[in-house]
């Protein structure tokens, strides 16, 4: 069975801060990995990671990739109040089988 | 452990069909939500409900319709399938909206 990690399931920073979050995989066939940001309804995308060490960012978040130990982890510098939400991390198997969500890392940021 | 369990992993209709995507969820969660995802486009909410029998559109709601009878189930219903309409769809639940979601597997659709 397809199974996602997410490490720490919950972390509470300071403004300013830099957090790491961690997902690791175990699944049968490996597609992409998706990371989500989650704060109300509909969790919004922030990066699918497909090659194992090229680094994505956007702003004060990156992330990158890592095949051969199966694991990302998720970057955010100088973390802001608006920074806090649950982050998801999602691994598509590709063709039959579906998405494998973690559990998500709660993180609060405290002015 | 939460579960969260959908019908189909994987459903080939034709065009003009009536298909139904099932979703069950095992914690007495009072919020469901219905996602599609396509490459490049992230997640987009198609319907959810807050309890039984309630329903809210989401932000692309059009050719979907939803249904909640009882609380662990909520239906996705594609009227009348189109090829527009091939995507990976997601079930979650949540048991109030600000907290995590947790998904169902996913059932890949293909309308041919």
């Amino acid at each position: 069975e397809d199974k996602v990690v997410q490490s720490p399931l919950s972390l509470v920073v300071h403004e300013g801060d830099t957090v790491t979050l961690n997902c690791s995989y175990e699944v049968t066939n490996f597609r992409s990995l998706l990371w989500y940001k989650q704060e109300k309804k509909a969790p919004t995308f922030l990066f699918m990671l497909t090659s194992s060490g090229i680094e994505k960012k956007s702003g004060r978040l990156s992330s990158i990739l890592d095949k051969k130990e199966l694991f990302s982890i998720l970057n955010i510098t100088a973390t802001q109040t608006g920074d806090s939400a649950v982050y998801l991390c999602a691994v598509d198997g590709g063709g039959a089988d579906g998405l494998t969500f973690g559990k998500g890392t709660h993180l609060i940021i405290q002015p | 452990d939460v579960k969260v369990t959908q019908s189909s992993r994987y459903l080939v209709k034709r065009t003009g069909e009536k298909v139904f995507l099932e979703c069950v969820q095992d914690m007495d969660h009072e919020n469901m939500f219905w996602y599609r995802q396509d490459p490049g486009l992230g997640l987009r909410l198609i319907y959810f409900s807050y309890d039984v029998k309630m329903k809210e559109k989401g932000d692309i709601p059009e050719g979907y319709s939803v249904s909640r009878e009882k609380k662990e189930r909520f239906s996705l219903i594609l009227e009348s399938a189109s090829t527009n309409q091939t995507s990976m769809y997601l079930c979650a639940s949540s048991l109030v909206e600000e907290e995590t979601q947790y998904f169902g597997p996913g059932t890949r659709l293909l309308v041919l």
